[in-house]
């Protein structure tokens, strides 16, 4: 079975200071993975994805991910934290084998990101 | 460019209480997905559906029943609604047209059961 770690709940970074949410994922067989945001009362926002190539992913509001195979992760990092960017992210991996819209998407629980003035 | 639209967008039901939730989508998209979005649980797929007049179960279909009777939309009913599915209701779609597209989501309803 699928599954995706986010093993901080919450963290919280000054603003100006550069931002990294963990993610782990397992699957079987190579992974594409994503990252979502969510802002208070509205729906995910998708952010920026990984499937194969380039380790370093970049999306959208300047973040970018890293994927690492051999520690089966794939963390969100930006640079220079913004306040705007305050919001709940997840990260997703589905499998590779199904695309007949059967895919078994797997999010983790989230990580709330606060950004201080 | 409205996306995934959902409604309502809140609803407070007394157990026992029938009701649907509506999702439409504008993009011409193959594939419509219903999630619910409990405290520290994720998001866990109830249903989808995988092209117009086709349904079938997800995670944690058992309560739930869906139609989709055209493309655009996806309903998700809730025959006897019990406290247990108070909850954050999604709904999302994606284009068939290559295995990585991501999934769109609408807003979400915020459903109370009393």
């Amino acid at each position: 079975a699928q599954s995706v770690a986010q093993p901080e709940d919450q963290v919280n970074v000054a603003e100006g200071n550069p931002l990294t949410v963990k993610c782990t994922y397992s699957v079987s067989g190579n992974p594409y993975l994503f990252w979502y945001v969510q802002y208070p009362n509205r729906g995910l926002q998708f952010l920026l994805k990984y499937i194969t190539g380039d380790n370093l992913v970049k999306g959208s509001y300047g973040f970018e991910a890293e994927f690492n195979k051999s520690q089966t992760s794939f963390h969100l990092k930006k640079p220079s934290a913004l306040v705007s960017d305050s919001a709940l992210y997840f990260c997703a991996v589905r499998d590779i084998v199904s695309n007949f819209g059967n895919e078994k998407l797997t999010f983790g629980t989230g990580t709330r990101l606060t950004i201080i003035p | 460019n409205a996306g995934v639209t959902q409604t309502p967008k809140f609803r407070v039901l007394k157990t026992g209480q029938s009701m649907t939730l509506l999702c439409a989508q504008d993009m011409n998209h193959e594939y419509m997905y219903w999630y619910r979005q409990d405290p520290g649980m994720g998001l866990r797929l109830i249903h989808y559906s995988v092209g117009e007049g086709t349904t079938a179960k997800g995670e944690v279909p058992d309560g739930y029943n869906v139609s989709r009777l055209k493309k655009q939309n996806f309903l998700l009913g809730l025959e006897s609604a019990a406290p247990s599915q108070t909850s954050v209701y999604f709904c999302a779609s994606r284009s068939a047209g290559t295995a990585n597209q991501p999934q769109h989501f609408g807003d979400g309803t915020r459903l109370s059961i009393l």
